[in-house]
């Protein structure tokens, strides 16, 4: 079965822009959750949504926000944006929530410049 | 408050050497904990978990909960184990799993 799919792969924004990843989860996967991934912080937690609602919230301002549809499918939204902002976004679809495994895409890296 | 810790960022052995990655957490209930890896160029995968206690590319990892350790294991390392290593922590019945900030392990020839 397919994987789980972000697009775009790559992304170059200028400061103060806003920028929207998308992510496609596993089919039948109904929970979907964002990461951060910087060299030196690793993975930082953004959000989990499961149903359509967002079950937890990491430690991020509120430029940082996201939503999922009702197929699943999820979106991030960053709004002006930070030279800090640069990583790599990872999304991860699992079956269900709590305890299970997380199967991950490949990613957006966004670079603001 | 729920923390996944893994002291080193860096882990150099030679090949056939034994490696341990370290991992130590804190929740105050039962978590289900994992082994995710990340070779190059690839995604992020699950390499193992505690529950299925099964050995993995000949990887081991056991929970110690009077220690709330769950440390990666190979007696012997092999090159192509080289790679980014995350433990992580999710509580049963929550919504979030917390990773650690990843070791990254290089074997040498």
């Amino acid at each position: 079965k397919a994987g789980v799919t972000q697009t775009p792969r790559y992304l170059i924004k200028t400061r103060g822009q806003q920028v929207t990843l998308s992510c496609s989860p596993i089919s039948g996967h109904r929970s979907v959750s964002w990461y951060q991934q910087t060299p030196g912080q690793g993975l930082q937690f953004l959000f989990e949504y499961f149903s359509e609602t967002q079950r937890n919230k990491g430690n991020f301002p509120g430029r940082f926000s996201g939503r999922q549809f009702s197929n699943s499918r999820s979106e991030m939204n960053v709004s002006t944006l930070e030279l800090g902002d640069s990583a790599l976004y990872l999304c991860a679809s699992s079956l269900t929530t709590g305890g299970t495994e997380a199967f991950f895409g490949q990613g957006t890296r966004l670079t603001v410049v | 408050a729920q923390r996944v810790t893994q002291p080193e960022k860096l882990l150099s052995v030679f090949k056939g050497a034994p490696v341990e990655l370290k991992c130590n957490y804190s929740y105050s209930g039962s978590p289900e904990l994992f082994w995710y890896v990340q070779y190059s160029r690839q995604r992020l995968q699950l390499l193992l978990r505690h529950i299925s206690r099964e050995s993995i590319k000949g990887f081991t990892a056991d929970l110690n909960k009077g220690e709330t350790s769950f440390h990666l294991k190979k007696p012997f390392a092999q090159e192509e184990d080289s790679a980014m290593y995350y433990c992580a922590l999710a509580p049963t019945g929550g919504f979030k799993t917390i990773f650690g900030a990843g070791t990254r392990l290089f074997v040498k020839a």
